[in-house]
């Protein structure tokens, strides 16, 4: 199917564990972004890429890795997970960066218990 | 760095009127300003942006403004349908920098 999709949509995981979260994108976009929303802080940038094998960090990086091997699909790991990390997280993407349309994933719902 | 506030958090109005939200943004080279519809359970989409050589922009029954003496930019909703319900967000940048700064967002309600 076309388009941009996340998986797993929902994980419960515990303190201390690693985790990867999942984003493939169809469209051969360049840009690609994570972001975690959080009641009352709207969507706060974890980290960027602008092509394969460039990535760079956000707003919010502490805590994750990301890499881009293939310009379509962008993992995001978190190393060693803690209770702070718990929120939903979106993948999106853009073909020709920021200042451009942004299509969203449908998220992936984490608690860290 | 570029801080975006949004108001009100929630916003209750009936179905036919119109809603209004607004953003104010700091950095003054910020220069790209959209707006995106969230749904329960999705993911944002854009509704509509503008840029900052532009004042008005409309698409049907929304529209937004920008005011850059201000440094604030509002979204309208005209004629409010059931469908309108949802939750709504500004952000901003700017073309030396990668990242959209999202606003913390606007739950619209429509009242039947």
């Amino acid at each position: 199917d076309a388009g941009i999709t996340q998986s797993p949509r929902y994980k419960i995981t515990e303190t201390g564990r690693q985790v990867t979260l999942m984003c493939h994108q169809t469209w051969s976009h360049s840009y690609m972004f994570w972001y975690r929303q959080d009641l009352g802080h709207g969507l706060r940038l974890i980290y960027y890429s602008a092509a394969a094998d460039i990535t760079d960090k956000g707003e919010v990086p502490d805590g994750y890795v990301v890499s881009r091997s293939k310009t379509e699909n962008f993992p995001l790991t978190l190393e060693s997970a803690t209770r702070s990390q718990t929120s939903v997280y979106f993948c999106a993407s853009t073909s020709s960066g920021v200042s451009d349309t942004q299509y969203f994933g449908p998220g992936t719902r984490l608690t860290v218990l | 760095g570029e801080n975006v506030e949004q108001h009100p958090s929630t916003l209750s109005v009936q179905e036919g009127d119109s809603a209004v939200i607004k953003c104010t943004y700091s950095d003054s080279a910020s220069n790209y300003f959209p707006w995106y519809k969230q749904e329960l359970g999705k993911g944002p989409q854009l509704i509509i942006d503008i840029r900052s050589n532009v004042g008005e922009k409309k698409d049907q029954r929304i529209a937004v403004t920008l005011n850059k003496t201000a440094k604030h930019f509002s979204l309208h909703i005209t004629e409010t349908q059931p469908e309108d319900s949802a939750v709504y967000f500004c952000a901003a940048s700017k073309d030396s920098n990668y990242q959209l700064i999202w606003g913390a967002g606007t739950k619209l309600i429509i009242k039947p």
